[in-house]
């Protein structure tokens, strides 16, 4: 079955600390996409990476093709940065056949 | 620039009834896909649609149905409305056709949060 796993499911962190996020897929995947969903709906997309290293301000992405494992690390966390974080892969060659992992929901507190 | 425009925001429909949804894409991109997220499931993938075309369906039932107009708008239909079809319905755009290694690949709308009574 192609799936994609997240851990943990929920994670409460103090302002200021180092974050990480992970994500496991399945074969059948070819890249993955990161997510940020805030309370309302919206969704933002983060990275897309296929292989090694993304970096965005704090949010830095990793990805390793032959673990099939992907990490988001949000460096200083700020209570701005409390979303729920949502790895998806693309499935069969299609960009927008993405599978979906279940998300992160991280709270981060002043 | 304008981003994916999704209306309407909100909408509340009777059993039975049908209701059709629209997304408009950012202008150039010409790939439109279409998600639905429910809190038991998560979000699930419904359609793909690239120049008027579907390229890909989800696993939902005849049901649900969509098109693209030679705008790249694009519509979905919901017919004989059912409870669990409460949801947000998300579109996401993108100017590639294939799986890109841009950091940013896809756009997604504000969604419209539907609710079947």
């Amino acid at each position: 079955k192609n799936e994609v796993e997240q851990s943990p499911q929920n994670l409460t962190a103090q302002e200021g600390e180092f974050i990480t996020i992970n994500c496991s897929y399945s074969v059948g995947i070819s890249a993955l996409h990161w997510l940020q969903q805030h309370p309302g709906g919206g969704i933002v997309s983060l990275f897309m990476l296929s292989s090694g290293k993304k970096k965005h301000g704090r949010l830095i992405a990793t990805i390793n093709i032959q673990e099939k494992h992907s990490s988001l690390h949000i460096t200083a966390s700020h209570p701005r940065d409390s979303a729920v974080y949502i790895c998806a892969g693309p499935y069969g060659g299609s960009q927008g056949n993405l599978i979906f992992g279940k998300g992160t929901k991280l709270s981060v507190k002043p | 620039k304008a981003g994916v425009t999704q209306t309407p925001r909100y909408l509340i429909k009777t059993r039975g009834q049908q209701v059709t949804l629209s997304c408009s894409p950012i202008s150039g991109h010409r790939s439109v896909s279409w998600y639905q997220q429910t809190p038991g499931q998560g979000l699930q993938f419904l359609f793909e649609y690239f120049s008027e075309t579907q390229r890909n369906k989800g696993n939902f039932p005849g049901r649900f149905s969509g098109r693209q107009f030679s705008n790249s708008r694009s519509e979905m239909n919901v017919s004989t409305l059912e409870l669990g079809d409460s949801a947000l319905y998300l579109c996401a755009s993108s100017h590639r056709d294939r799986p890109t290694h841009m950091s940013y690949g896809y756009t997604f709308g504000s969604g419209t949060r539907l609710t079947v009574v």
